[in-house]
């Protein structure tokens, strides 16, 4: 069974600091990684994708990947009260599918 | 903005109702799937589609059955619905190669009374 861990939060933090959200996966053999963002009552839209170890930055936000370590996560920068939302680390799971964590709810105080 | 659209955007139903769960989309997309979440848990694949004709089940055992008679169009149908059947059901759709922006629809909250 293919899993995707996420610590489930809620994570506080200050509007304008930094955010940093965290996610493990158990299949080494997964080559593609997002970063969907859902807010309360909402469908999950996505934010992010990596597939190379490393940094990937978009605006605010900065993916990173460590293939050997099995993790990845999501840095977003100056955080806004309006980036509060709960944030679903996805992986591929082979043919075409992707195997969601449970999401970490992201709370931005004003 | 995604061109996936889902409906009914909520369904409240007695038990042992035959229901059908409708999704379309315009963007001309081959794969197209359907999740399950339950409120603070993660989406759970119950079936997903490579194009017309084609139907798979996924990772999370439904009751549910779904057909791909058209491209635009996904339904998945519930024989008898039961309590435990109780959810959000979400749509999605993806055109690419990988799985960047599968686009998702508004989603379903089926209650089964």
């Amino acid at each position: 069974q293919k899993e995707v861990e996420q610590n489930s939060g809620p994570l506080s933090v200050p509007e304008g600091a930094i955010a940093s959200l965290n996610c493990t996966y158990s299949d080494r053999g997964s080559q593609s990684f997002f970063w969907y963002r859902q807010y309360s009552g909402k469908s999950p839209e996505l934010i992010m994708f990596i597939y190379s170890n490393g940094d990937k930055e978009d605006g605010r936000f900065t993916a990173q990947l460590n293939k050997a370590s099995q993790y990845v996560s999501l840095l977003i920068r100056d955080s806004q009260p309006s980036d509060s939302a709960t944030y679903l680390c996805a992986v591929d799971s082979g043919y075409s599918t992707l195997t969601f964590g449970k999401g970490t709810m992201l709370l931005v105080s004003p | 903005e995604a061109d996936i659209y889902q409906t009914p955007r909520y369904l409240v139903i007695g038990t042992g109702k035959k229901i059908t769960l409708e999704c379309s989309q315009t963007m001309g997309h081959d794969k197209m799937y359907w999740y399950q979440q339950d409120p603070g848990m993660e989406l759970h694949l119950i079936h997903y589609s490579y194009g017309v004709n084609s139907t798979e089940k996924g990772d999370l055992s439904s009751e549910s059955t779904v057909s791909r008679i058209r491209t635009e169009h996904f339904p998945l149908t519930l024989e008898s619905a039961r309590p435990s059947h109780t959810s959000q059901y979400l749509c999605a759709s993806n055109g690419g190669s990988k799985n960047e922006k599968l686009f998702f629809g508004s989603g379903t909250q089926l209650s089964v009374l």
